[in-house]
């Protein structure tokens, strides 16, 4: 079985471009949360989409932004970049609801803004 | 949600027995514990997760006292393949990994 899987491996950008960050769940998984893990620093939580809709953010700005579609994959958005939002993108994907279920990981996208 | 408070680093040599402690005092009566595994530029990777007393897995062991306000992650006989930062987490509800998982304890396995 297929893990979650995300795209592209490796991002470089500059400043105040755009980036989409793509995340495909497990099968059967509904649920698809965004972490940013900037250099030496814990994951941060960005966002949580299930069943389609956005159901968490995490304290990042409007210009973080993403959708999760039918199929139940995930785009995650980067508007304006900004030299600080240079990090590791990690998806994950979870099949539980209501109680703590395991979360599966990416192998995550590292972006770069130069 | 728990707060989670857990040593920044811990050095082992290969072979001993390692036990990392994660405080929760403000634990739920509704919140799991569970602890991840994270190598360098790779996404975390689920170890064990517990409610109470003693979990036991192919991997690691959990114990988890009584009052639930702590619990202890124990790696048996580690190798340098171990070497990785170790995530505790507590929660009840799906989407409660929406907080950070904090930095998490980097274990270092010596020769």
């Amino acid at each position: 079985e297929a893990g979650v899987t995300q795209s592209p491996t490796h991002l470089i950008k500059t400043r105040g471009q755009q980036a989409t960050l793509r995340c495909s769940p497990i099968s059967g998984h509904t649920s698809v949360y965004w972490y940013q893990q900037a250099l030496g620093l814990g994951l941060q939580f960005l966002l949580w989409y299930d069943e389609g809709e956005e159901r968490n953010r995490g304290n990042f700005p409007p210009r973080f932004s993403g959708r999760q579609f039918p199929n139940y994959s995930s785009e995650l958005n980067v508007n304006a970049l900004e030299l600080e939002d240079s990090a590791l993108y990690l998806c994950a994907s979870s099949l539980v609801r209501g109680r703590d279920g395991e979360l599966f990981f990416g192998e995550g996208s590292r972006l770069t803004v130069l | 949600l728990a707060k989670t408070t857990q040593p920044i680093s811990m050095d082992s040599y290969e072979g001993q027995e390692v036990n990392i402690t994660c405080s929760h005092n403000n634990i739920a009566t509704n919140d799991y514990i569970t602890w991840y595994q994270q190598f360098p530029s790779q996404g975390p990777r689920f170890i064990i997760q517990g409610y109470k007393t003693k979990v036991t897995n192919e991997v690691a062991s959990l114990f988890i006292p009584a009052d639930r306000k702590s619990s202890t992650l124990s790696l048996p006989r580690v190798s340098l393949s171990d070497t990785a930062v170790y995530y505790c987490l507590v929660g009840a509800q799906a989407g409660s990994y929406q907080l950070t998982f904090g930095k998490g304890t980097k274990l270092s396995v010596i020769p």
